[in-house]
Order: C-alpha cells, then structure tokens, then sequence
C-alpha cells in the first residue's frame, strides 16, 4: 500500500517568512510532485521531479522553489509566504500518470 | 497546450438517479485520462482511467476522441458517491506522467 505522507497538516505563517512543507514517500516513485488546490480551480502543478536533484516547473511555480536530496523525499518551499499562498497543498508522487497522494498540507498565510 | 475542462462545479442528483460528470479535453497527441476522486475528510485517489475500461463502483467512462470527451457515468447514484471528481489528462513522451486536472466537480446525492 502506497503511502504518501506530508510534515503538516494545518500550518499558520506569517506574510514574509520562509515556508517548508515536506513529503516522503515510500513506494520508491522516480517521479514526484507539488500541486495547490483551490475551489473552482482544481489541481494546479507547481513543480514536479523525476530523479534526485531533478526538477521541472509546473503551470505555476512563481513564488516557491523546490528540492529533491534523496528519491523518497520532495520539498515545497515558499521563500517569502504571501497571502495569496494561502492554499491547500498537496503532494504525489507515481510512475506512469497514476499518482498516489498525501493528505494535504492547509497553508494559511497572515 | 494541454487542458481539461469540466463545465460543472456544482453536480446535484437524487439517490437512484443517474448521474454524468462532463468532462473535455484539448491535446494534439494520443491521450491518457482519468478520473480521481476526492471523498470527505479523504486523500485523493484514482478512480478509473480509459486504457483499462473497468467499472469501479458502478461507474465507467468512455473516451470519445471525435468529441474530445471523457464523461464519467453511473446509472444509479448513491449517497456514498458525494464527493469531488477530477478528471485528468495524461500525455505523452517526456511528461513524466505529469497530469493535467480539471477544475472538479462537487457531486451531492440526496437520500
């Protein structure tokens, strides 16, 4: 069984600082990605990797950066949070389009 | 460029109804496409895609590339089926299996 987990469940920040958001799978994916998730706009791809220290940008990447060190681990990071960040954000990760997710990680921006 | 569109966000239907959830497609190549599946308080998970033309709880969907549509269908709505549906578009090549999602759809079936 596949499991896809996030550091965060809920996270408040501040406009300005610097945000982390981890996930860790465990089925050994090559590919791994980072989307937002917002009413009346699905699922938006921020970055994807698909091999250790490789990356590409989504449909939306302004504004986050991301990192892959090991295959099992792919970080989201805000360098300076805004409020239109708030968001939820979610994490999968898959070999041939199907994707197995995490539960999510509800951002709010203050 | 790739898109997926679902027209409804917003899905109503009574218990035993039937119920299809819209869903188009622009891509040039030969596509991929899926429905995912959001219920309460749960992660989203894989519902069906076309290349395996299964049935999964009750539902089907068939790739219509004239139409460029993929509409996701059961004959008889059960409350245990309110949730959010996303339908989503794979390519080919290099992609990654990167997917394309549409904007869902909230289906509510009412007892």
């Amino acid at each position: 069984d596949v499991k896809v987990t996030q550091s965060s469940r809920y996270l408040v920040k501040r406009t300005g600082e610097k945000v982390f958001l981890e996930c860790v799978q465990d089925m050994d994916h090559e590919n791994m990605f980072w989307y937002r998730q917002d009413p009346g706009l699905g699922l938006r791809l921020i970055y994807f990797s698909y091999d250790v220290k490789m990356k590409e940008k989504g449909d939306i990447p302004e504004g986050y950066s991301v990192s892959r060190e090991k295959k099992e681990r792919f970080s989201l990071i805000l360098e300076s949070a805004s409020t239109n960040q708030t968001s939820m954000y979610l994490c999968g990760s898959g070999g041939s389009y199907e994707q197995y997710f995490g539960p999510g990680t509800r951002l709010t921006v203050t | 460029a790739q898109r997926v569109t679902q027209p409804e966000k917003l899905l109503s239907v009574f218990k035993g109804a039937p119920v299809e959830l819209k869903c188009n497609y622009s891509y040039s190549g030969s596509p991929e496409l899926f429905w995912y599946v959001q219920y309460s308080r749960q992660r989203l998970q894989l519902l069906l895609r076309h290349i395996s033309r299964e049935s999964i709880k009750g539902f089907t969907a068939d790739l219509n590339k004239g139409e460029t549509s993929f509409h996701l269908k059961k004959p008889f709505a059960q409350e245990e089926d309110s949730a959010m549906y996303y339908c989503a578009l794979g390519g080919g090549g290099t992609s990654y299996g990167k997917l394309t999602f549409g904007q869902g759809t909230i289906l509510t079936v009412h007892p």
